[in-house]
């Protein structure tokens, strides 16, 4: 199986910081890598596909980047309704495997 | 609007099964498959399997093979998946979520199903 970390697993960060997550593969994923955010309480929204595509809807201040097996996400300012779990995605082989997640904290 | 809709919580005793539906509207069900998620309390995700609704061919994550069984209804715009044998390590929130695009990601999600499995 392919195993996705996340670092860090959980930041405090304020409204306004510029956060970075970041996701490694332990092998490459090629570009099949996505985001999604969670709520406390609520299903898993997906964020960006494919590394980089931004998913309609969602804010520009939201992006992604990488390949192979290193990748993040970026938050260029931090707004109050950002704050929650970010889990990374890899489908480029099954099972399909997530990261243990990133809890972004006021 | 695409949406996905979950059956209601459940409660079941070890050993038992559990089957949960998920009802897709706004988009042509049998164009994208179907894929099973859950979460146990206070974990990250687990992915279970997919299915593909065009022609019902399934793949299961190896820990739920025989234990689990996907399948839709093309009629009813509705997927179900069925676990049996039910342990208490099973409670977990289950999620549906339609798979998209060449990379297969998840968009949209159901609200997630509670099963509890407690004696």
């Amino acid at each position: 199986d392919i195993q996705m970390t996340q670092s860090p697993s959980s930041l405090s960060a304020s409204v306004g910081d510029r956060v970075t997550i970041t996701c490694r593969a332990s092998q490459t994923v090629i570009n099949y890598l996505n985001w999604y955010q969670q709520i406390p309480g609520k299903a898993p929204k997906l964020l960006i596909s494919a590394v980089s595509s931004l998913q309609s809807g969602v804010p520009s201040r939201f992006s992604g980047s990488g390949s192979g097996t290193d990748f993040t996400l970026t938050v260029s300012s931090l707004q109050p309704e950002d704050f929650a779990m970010y889990y990374c995605q890899q489908t480029y082989k099954t099972p399909v495997t997530f990261g243990g997640g990133t809890k972004v904290e006021i | 609007q695409v949406q996905l809709v979950q059956s209601g919580a459940e409660v079941k005793k070890p050993g038992a099964s559990v089957k949960v539906s998920c009802y897709a509207s706004g988009y042509t069900f049998a164009n994208y498959g179907i894929t099973w998620v859950r979460q146990a309390p206070g974990q990250g995700l687990e992915w279970m399997g997919w299915i593909s609704v065009y022609n019902g061919i399934t793949n299961y994550g190896q820990k739920f093979q025989g234990r689990v069984t996907m399948t839709t209804d093309t009629s009813t715009s509705t997927a179900y998946m069925e676990l049996r044998s039910l342990k208490s390590d099973d409670t977990a929130v289950y999620y549906c979520a339609r798979k998209r695009g060449p990379e297969n990601w998840f968009d949209p999600w159901g609200q997630g199903t509670l099963v509890t499995v407690s004696s």
